[in-house]
């Protein structure tokens, strides 16, 4: 059964930290990853990771596919109250764009 | 990004009820998703398709029947609702690459 598993399911931390969110997958076909920011109610596309771009940076904000461990990470530096979200983690398995989301990690920014 | 937009935004109705939510966007783009969120779950998969004569099942699609009226159309209906489709729905576009644009979102509560 495939699977997408996010860790931690929430965390608190305060303004200037740096953010690490996991994301591991086990899909019988991979082509993508994506991760998404949640913060009132659609979710915003982020990134895109695939076999062929394992790193993309914007901003703060970061991450890196690591396609032998079946994971990718999302960085976020010197955070902001802005931060503040539900980030999602998803792996596009098909050519037909079927997405297999993680739960989310809740990431909560005090000032 | 794709404009989508989703109505009703809210809806309250009681079990056995037929209900219609409906998604229209802007950007010409083929491919649509219908999706549900419950908390810790992440998003599902309910039906996804490709164009209008290309109606597909996902994960969780018992319960749920979908219309692709025009290209610009995609509705979910709920034929006789129950409690536990209490859930968040979201409608999604895609373009040919891997990522989904997400449209408000639709909050259904069923008593």
């Amino acid at each position: 059964e495939d699977k997408v598993v996010q860790s931690p399911l929430s965390l608190v931390v305060h303004e200037g930290d740096t953010v690490t969110l996991n994301c591991s997958y086990e899909v019988t076909n991979f082509r993508s990853l994506l991760w998404y920011k949640q913060e009132k109610k659609a979710p915003t596309f982020l990134f895109m990771l695939t076999s062929s771009g394992i790193e993309k940076k914007s901003g703060r904000l970061s991450s890196i596919l690591d396609k032998k461990e079946l994971s990718s990470i999302l960085n976020i530096t010197a955070t902001q109250t802005g931060d503040s979200a539900i980030y999602l983690c998803a792996v596009c398995k098909d050519s037909w764009g079927k997405l297999q989301f993680g739960a989310g990690t809740q990431v909560v920014v005090t000032p | 990004d794709a404009d989508v937009t989703q109505t009703p935004r809210n809806r309250i109705t009681k079990t056995g009820k037929r209900i219609m939510l409906e998604c229209s966007q802007t950007k010409g783009h083929d491919r649509m998703y219908w999706y549900r969120q419950d908390p810790g779950l992440g998003l599902r998969l309910i039906y996804y398709s490709f164009d209008v004569k290309d109606i597909n099942k996902g994960e969780i699609s018992d319960g749920y029947s979908v219309s692709r009226q025009a290209q610009a159309k995609f509705s979910l209906s709920l034929e006789s609702a129950i409690p536990n489709q209490t859930a968040l729905y979201f409608c999604a576009t895609r373009t040919q690459g891997d990522e989904q644009f997400f449209g408000p979102g639709t909050r259904l509560t069923v008593l």
